[in-house]
């Protein structure tokens, strides 16, 4: 079985600062970790991914991505947010050999000017 | 665009009804994926298909869902006798195969269906 938690409902930020939104997994084997954000009234966008290899994974858009095998999380980043980063953030995990993606519950970031 | 599509974008129907979606991938594409977004929630994985087989189907699908690809392009997933519970945003996503496990699904824009 595969699980994921996103601890947090609504992260809100200013403009110029740091972005983080958590998100813990739980996989049978080895975890395949996905990124996507959601704007109102469009489908989902890949923001990035976590295969193997280095933990610190980079994205579109300036996000990037930490994989802790040990806390089990794969935490979502950017060093500056925008106003225009205000939208909903799923975290998204696959196990060894299977297709489907299991979805956090969504985190709401609202960026301020 | 040559990202995923969907039509309808929105379906308003009285309970009871039938109604069926559409999906086109991206066209080298060859797995399909349909999910289900209820207000609040991550999108929860319904069925998906290789080509034109359809290799697993999840609990969520009941026996009035039922989902095709003839072709191995386009897919529909239709509900028979829909119940005011149906009411969600159905997505469909496509990714290649091959090394299918380490790509990504792109997602298309949703349907939209509300019973009433």
């Amino acid at each position: 079985a595969q699980s994921v938690a996103q601890p947090e409902d609504q992260v809100n930020v200013a403009e110029g600062n740091p972005l983080t939104v958590k998100c813990t997994y739980s996989v049978s084997g080895n975890p395949y970790l996905f990124w996507y954000v959601q704007y109102p009234n469009r489908g989902l966008q890949f923001l990035l991914k976590y295969i193997t290899g280095d933990n610190l994974v980079k994205g579109s858009y300036g996000f990037e991505a930490e994989f802790n095998k040990s806390q089990t999380s794969f935490h979502l980043k950017k060093p500056s947010a925008l106003v225009s980063d205000s939208a909903l953030y799923f975290c998204a995990v696959r196990d060894t050999n299977d297709y489907k993606l299991s979805f956090g519950a969504g985190t709401t970031v609202t960026v301020r000017a | 665009d040559t990202g995923v599509s969907q039509n309808p974008r929105h379906k308003i129907t009285k309970r009871g009804q039938n109604v069926t979606f559409r999906c086109d991938p991206i066209s080298e594409h060859n797995r399909l994926y349909w999910y289900r977004q209820t207000l609040g929630q991550g999108p929860e994985f319904l069925t998906y298909f290789q080509n034109e087989a359809q290799l697993e189907k999840s609990r969520l699908l009941s026996d009035r869902f039922s989902a095709e690809r003839p072709k191995g392009s386009f897919s529909t997933l239709e509900i028979q006798r829909t119940e005011q519970g149906d009411s969600a945003m159905y997505l469909c996503a496509s990714s290649l195969a091959g090394l299918a496990v380490l790509n990504e699904q792109f997602f298309g824009p949703g349907t939209r269906l509300t019973v009433l």
